[in-house]
C-alpha cells in the first residue's frame, strides 16, 4: 500500500497493557497520521504530525500516545486507559506540498484478549 | 466530529452494471475526496473534485459535486468483479483535516 508499511498485521492486547503499533514510510512525507476505524464507520483521527518532534491530537486522542522522533516513523500506543481498543488502525502520510491526497498504510488490527 | 455520510450504506449488482453512490457533507470544502479500500487493507485514492469543479472523469470513474447541496456522486461504470470493495468520500476542509464517510460497501457479483 504504496510505501507504507505497518506492523503487526495483527494484534492481541491483554487487559492493563500498553501495545505500539509501528508506522514507517519511504515517501519522504512531512505529515502522519493515525486513524481508527470500527466496523460500518468512517475513519476517525486519533493524531497527526507534521514534522519531526511535533504532533497534535485529533478527534479521539484520550488513551493513546504517538512520537514523531524521525522522520519516516511514527508510531501509536494504545494505553491501558484506552477501554475500548479493539478497532482497525490506519496510519497514513501525505506531503507538505499536496496535504489533501493521502497514502494509506494496508492496517492493524487490534484485538483484546 | 464526522462529516460526510454515504448512501447506500451496500449495494449488490451484476458484473457489466453502473454503480452509483453518494455523499453528503456539512461545511464549505476545498475538495472533496473518493477513496477504494478492500477487505482488511488500506485505502487507496481514487479521485479529487475541487470545489470549483462539477465534474470529473478517470477511465471508469465519474464524480459529480454539488456545492450547493453539499453532495457529490462517484459512478463507476461498466463494473467487474475486481470492483468490489469499500468507497469512502472524503472532504478536505484545509490544513490537516480530512473527514470520511461511513462508507459505501459495494459487492460485484460475476
Amino acid at each position: 500500500d504504496g510505501g507504507i508499511t505497518q506492523s503487526p498485521k495483527y494484534l492481541f492486547r491483554k487487559e492493563g497493557q500498553n501495545v505500539t503499533l509501528s508506522c514507517e514510510q519511504n515517501l519522504n512525507h512531512d505529515a502522519m497520521y493515525w486513524y481508527r476505524q470500527d466496523p460500518g464507520q468512517g475513519l476517525r483521527l486519533i493524531y497527526y504530525s507534521q514534522i519531526v518532534n511535533d504532533f497534535q491530537k485529533g478527534d479521539i486522542a484520550e488513551g493513546y500516545s504517538v512520537s514523531r522522533e524521525k522522520k519516516e516513523s511514527f508510531p501509536l500506543t494504545v494505553t491501558s486507559a484506552q477501554k475500548n481498543p479493539t478497532a482497525f488502525y490506519l496510519c497514513a502520510s501525505g506531503a507538505s506540498e499536496n496535504r489533501e491526497k493521502l497514502f494509506f498504510g494496508s492496517g492493524t488490527q487490534l484485538s483484546v484478549l | 466530529s464526522q462529516q460526510g455520510e454515504e448512501d447506500p450504506q451496500a449495494l449488490s449488482i451484476q458484473e457489466g452494471e453502473n454503480a452509483t453512490m453518494n455523499c453528503s457533507y456539512k461545511t464549505s470544502i476545498n475538495n472533496l475526496q473518493w477513496y477504494r479500500q478492500n477487505s482488511g487493507r488500506g485505502l487507496v485514492h481514487l479521485i479529487l473534485i475541487r470545489s470549483n469543479e462539477r465534474e470529473k472523469h478517470s477511465g471508469r470513474l465519474r464524480v459529480t459535486l454539488d456545492t450547493s447541496k453539499k453532495s457529490s456522486s462517484l459512478l463507476i461504470t461498466a463494473s467487474r468483479a475486481a470492483d468490489t470493495a469499500s468507497y469512502f468520500c472524503a472532504s478536505y476542509t484545509g490544513g490537516f483535516k480530512t473527514i470520511f464517510g461511513a462508507g459505501t460497501r459495494l459487492f460485484v457479483k460475476a
